[in-house]
């Protein structure tokens, strides 16, 4: 079946320090990819997406790359910020959007 | 984007009381929604999905007596947690889809403590 495998944490950094948390996954069809993000104590918060092959989805800096050859979808920013200390999930979903499979979630910790 | 809220976004209650949580999405109507349940430093587990007017479908092991679904419109679902315990504990979010939307949209989460 579908599944995402997804760097383990926790993950500690400095501020301004370069990020990259990988996401690999498994899946028949054409999944769509996500990334969320998880701050203390709250819900998830989409943080970017890509719906195909080679879309980039960016946003705040962060970015990620649909890679269909590698099966992957690795999370990158070139430069943290304690703001960004959160969990981070790498999810897929069917075309659909009905079954949606989660990472097991990475913690970041920036430290100024 | 579509907005999706949660109510109450923190409760806490007796062993063997009743707990219900609401999901509403505010902007789009929602034909699907979702709830899944969060232990603490782990990812998101699909309990149920619903579909408005019909029964919940559960996931394997999610006990459907405990909690009750009921997705009586198109823009709230609710979870009842009967008969609450510590062990159901935990942090509960739901996600809808619907109208041009083709993906799900997830709500802020309900942290539930029961002492």
């Amino acid at each position: 079946g579908d599944s995402v495998t997804q760097m383990e944490g926790p993950v500690t950094l400095s501020e301004e320090a370069f990020l990259t948390i990988n996401c690999t996954y498994t899946a028949t069809g054409y999944p769509s990819l996500f990334w969320y993000v998880q701050y203390p104590g709250e819900g998830l918060q989409l943080l970017l997406k890509a719906t195909k092959a080679d879309d980039k989805g960016s946003n705040k800096g962060f970015e990620a790359t649909y890679r269909k050859e590698t099966t992957s979808f690795h999370l990158e920013k070139g430069s943290v910020q304690v703001s960004d200390s959160a969990v981070y999930f790498c999810a897929l979903s069917d075309r659909g959007g009905n079954q949606f499979y989660f990472g097991t979630g990475t913690s970041l910790t920036v430290i100024p | 984007g579509a907005v999706v809220s949660q109510h109450p976004s923190r409760v806490i209650c007796k062993s063997g009381t009743s707990v219900k949580i609401e999901c509403r999405s505010l902007d789009f109507q929602a034909t699907t929604m979702f709830w899944y349940r969060q232990f603490p430093k782990q990812s998101l587990m699909l309990m149920a999905t619903s579909n408005e007017g019909s029964k919940a479908t559960y996931e394997q092991g999610v006990e459907k007596d405990k909690f009750l679904i009921n997705h009586a419109s198109l823009t709230l679902s609710t979870l009842t947690v009967t008969s609450a315990h510590p062990e159901d504990s935990s942090f509960y979010i739901c996600s809808a889809k619907g109208g041009s939307h083709n993906e799900q949209f997830f709500g802020p989460g309900t942290r539930l403590t029961v002492l």
